[in-house]
């Protein structure tokens, strides 16, 4: 059962536009949400996160939009750079400290200058 | 500042030989620690969780073994490696705090069974 799903697979944005990376997942108890980089060859980076009691995170140019309604989920990613290309994780965690966090399949970015 | 090894950087093996994959962990005490496994393009599957030493918890079976002898060291290994074996193995510790948990990867393990 997948209970993290991301969409699209893969995204190509021109520099300088807004990426837009989607995440929905099904398990109400998850309440907190993190977003992992990943450059080829490497381990993922934790690149921002929120938890359910937030509808917005910001860290720079990186923006969670957040919707517990609908169980939904959207990293922006505006003035996109070709740093920025990698692939993107979205995951899911519950409520203890020892939780499984669930992953999603991941979003390929890539941004053409 | 915490750091985390994993050893080798990349291996070449062939199908039925043994395998060992190591991980240490330095200046986290007593640190949870995972190893994910990760195909070509694919997503993280959690493997093993160890939150003490001596103590491995498997999370899916994949004819792989996981140990942890000391407090920041963190084993993967088997007996008998098939295809389906190759992939990206990540380790990677954590850390509560904020009511959530953060993972922390190491730059992984890069398998191919032959």
């Amino acid at each position: 059962q997948q209970q993290v799903r991301q969409s699209p697979q893969s995204l190509t944005v021109w520099e300088g536009e807004t990426a837009i990376l989607n995440c929905s997942y099904e398990d109400s108890t998850f309440n907190y949400f993190p977003w992992y980089q990943q450059f080829p060859g490497e381990g993922p980076a934790l690149l921002i996160s929120i938890s359910s009691v937030s509808d917005k995170k910001e860290d720079g140019r990186f923006t969670i939009f957040f919707n517990k309604r609908e169980k939904k989920l959207s990293l922006h990613i505006t003035d996109s750079q070709p740093g920025d290309s990698a692939t993107y994780f979205c995951a899911a965690g519950g409520p203890s400290s020892f939780s499984k966090l669930v992953f999603g399949q991941g979003t390929s970015l890539s941004v053409v200058p | 500042a915490q750091t985390i090894h994993q050893w080798p950087v990349a291996e070449i093996k062939a199908v039925g030989s043994p395998l060992s994959l190591g991980c240490t962990i330095k200046g986290k005490s007593s640190p949870n620690l995972y190893w994910y496994w990760q195909a070509t393009g694919g997503t993280l599957q959690q493997l093993f969780y160890s939150i003490t030493v001596g103590q491995v918890e498997s999370v899916v079976q994949l004819n792989l073994s996981a140990s942890r002898p000391k407090d920041d060291q963190f084993i993967l290994s088997t007996e008998k490696l098939l295809l389906s074996h190759s992939g990206f193995y990540l380790c990677a510790w954590s850390f509560w705090g904020g009511g959530a948990e953060t993972l922390y990867f190491g730059s992984g393990t890069r398998l191919t069974v032959l």
